[in-house]
């Protein structure tokens, strides 16, 4: 079975800083997808990026973008230019081909004033 | 565009009382699912659908019965409530993205079993 991990329960940074949230899974697959989710105090889950395996180029959404290490099992999220809203639950989620979405067990981030 | 809908949004059951959450989506996805989160961890798929007229097991379906009723409606039963599926349910939908499956979330279930 796949796992995913996020190492850091909490963090915290200064607005318009840059913050790099962590995940590594376990997988035997060699196509996937990552994923990293959003869910403000609201609860709602809001995507904010995506990454298919089988692509080297790390995937970029405006402020956010991905280091994928592929190898290593690893599928970090940067955060540039933090801003106040940016404050929420962060998960990393990992999908083999088909429907089995596994989700890490989340980092609180904090952007301070 | 309502996306992903689900009701109701709160409830609070007794152990043993049986409720069926509701979910409905607009995007013409085939895929739909159900997914539990609880405190201090991520969600867990309870069960999925791919297909009209298809249901699985996800990661953690003891205790759940899915139906899915016609392509935008997929609802999720309690039979006889425990206080162990006191949570928050999720549903969610996919359908393909450029080359992507990527899947969109209801608001949440907040549901209380004393």
């Amino acid at each position: 079975a796949q796992t995913v991990t996020q190492s850091q329960p909490e963090m915290s940074v200064q607005e318009a800083e840059t913050v790099t949230l962590s995940c590594t899974y376990d997988t035997s697959e060699n196509n996937y997808y990552l994923f990293w989710y959003k869910q403000p105090p609201s609860r709602q889950m809001i995507l904010v990026i995506r990454q298919e395996a089988y692509k080297q180029q790390n995937a970029t959404e405006n402020r956010f973008s991905v280091n994928f290490q592929k190898a290593a099992k690893s599928f970090s999220l940067k955060i540039s230019d933090s801003q106040l809203g940016d404050t929420a639950m962060y998960f990393c989620a990992f999908m083999k081909h088909g429907y089995d979405m596994r989700f890490g067990a989340g980092t609180r981030l904090t952007v301070k004033p | 565009n309502a996306g992903v809908t689900q009701t109701p949004k709160f409830q609070v059951l007794k152990t043993g009382q049986s409720m069926t959450l509701q979910c409905a989506q607009d995007m013409n996805h085939n895929s739909m699912y159900w997914y539990r989160q609880d405190p201090g961890m991520g969600l867990r798929l309870i069960y999925y659908s791919a297909s009209e007229g298809t249901t699985d097991k996800g990661e953690v379906p003891n205790g759940y019965n899915v139906s899915r009723l016609n392509k935008r409606e997929f609802s999720l039963r309690l039979e006889s409530a425990a206080p162990s599926q006191t949570s928050v349910y999720f549903c969610a939908s996919s359908g393909v993205t450029g080359n992507q499956e990527t899947q969109y979330f209801g608001p949440g279930t907040r549901l209380l079993v004393l």
